[in-house]
């Protein structure tokens, strides 16, 4: 059973254009949150979403946006591509331990974006 | 702000060495710690974590403990196996907080 899934799994398109990537999880998880990890793995939040609240990380250009249609998903919509979108994008959900008082995240396997 | 730092890699050990990765943190409060691995062209797995000081996290023969009087998470196995070679991150999120600041990565490459 696939927890939490990311389609497509890489992309390739030109700058300028408008894509989407899709995220689905079936774990039940109320938070939702994106991350891009860049050609140096480093990873950085980009997003964090429950049904009440979205957070965003203010470093994030506005021409990214997350739209969730429902508790399972949340997508990640870019427009206006630049070169420097090129990265790995990694969806993940989590779950709120009540007596350990933290969150326990799980993550996509990625979507390679590339942009030419 | 929150930040973590770990040892830059590579590192490349033989076969059944020991493991040491480096992790310090910068928090406010009282920070929940983790251990995230990600093997090639995967995801990221959770390791494992700890959400207060002096527990110890282990999964998989790994263990870190958290150490609030130096500010340290670090990763550690007795005896590496050639599987283990993968890209370990270490992350923080604040108490109640639900988003991960994530250290840069340390490659680890373990050579029959």
């Amino acid at each position: 059973d696939t927890a939490v899934s990311q389609t497509p799994k890489y992309l390739v398109t030109q700058m300028g254009n408008d894509k989407s990537i899709k995220c689905e999880q079936n774990l039940g998880h109320d938070t939702m949150y994106w991350y891009k990890q860049d050609s140096k793995k480093f990873l950085k939040i980009m997003f964090s979403y429950n049904n009440k609240e979205l957070i965003i990380n203010e470093t994030v250009p506005n021409r990214f946006s997350p739209k969730s249609p429902d508790k399972a998903h949340l997508n990640l919509h870019i427009n206006s591509l630049e070169l420097g979108d090129s990265a790995v994008y990694f969806c993940a959900s989590s779950f709120y331990h009540r007596d350990r008082g933290a969150y326990e995240q799980y993550f996509g396997p990625g979507t390679r974006l590339t942009v030419t | 702000g929150n930040s973590v730092t770990q040892m830059e890699g590579p590192v490349t050990l033989s076969e059944e060495a020991f493991l040491t990765i480096n992790c310090t943190y910068t928090a406010t409060g009282y920070p929940s710690l983790f251990w995230y691995v990600q093997y090639p062209g995967e995801g990221l797995q959770l390791l494992l974590k700890a959400t207060k000081a002096d527990d110890k996290g282990s999964n998989k023969g790994f263990e870190a403990t958290y150490r609030k009087e130096t500010t340290s998470f670090h990763l550690e196995k007795g005896s590496v196996q050639v599987s283990d070679s993968a890209v370990y991150f270490c992350a923080l999120s604040e108490r109640a907080g639900n988003m991960l600041t994530f250290g840069g990565g340390t490659r680890l490459m373990v050579k029959p």
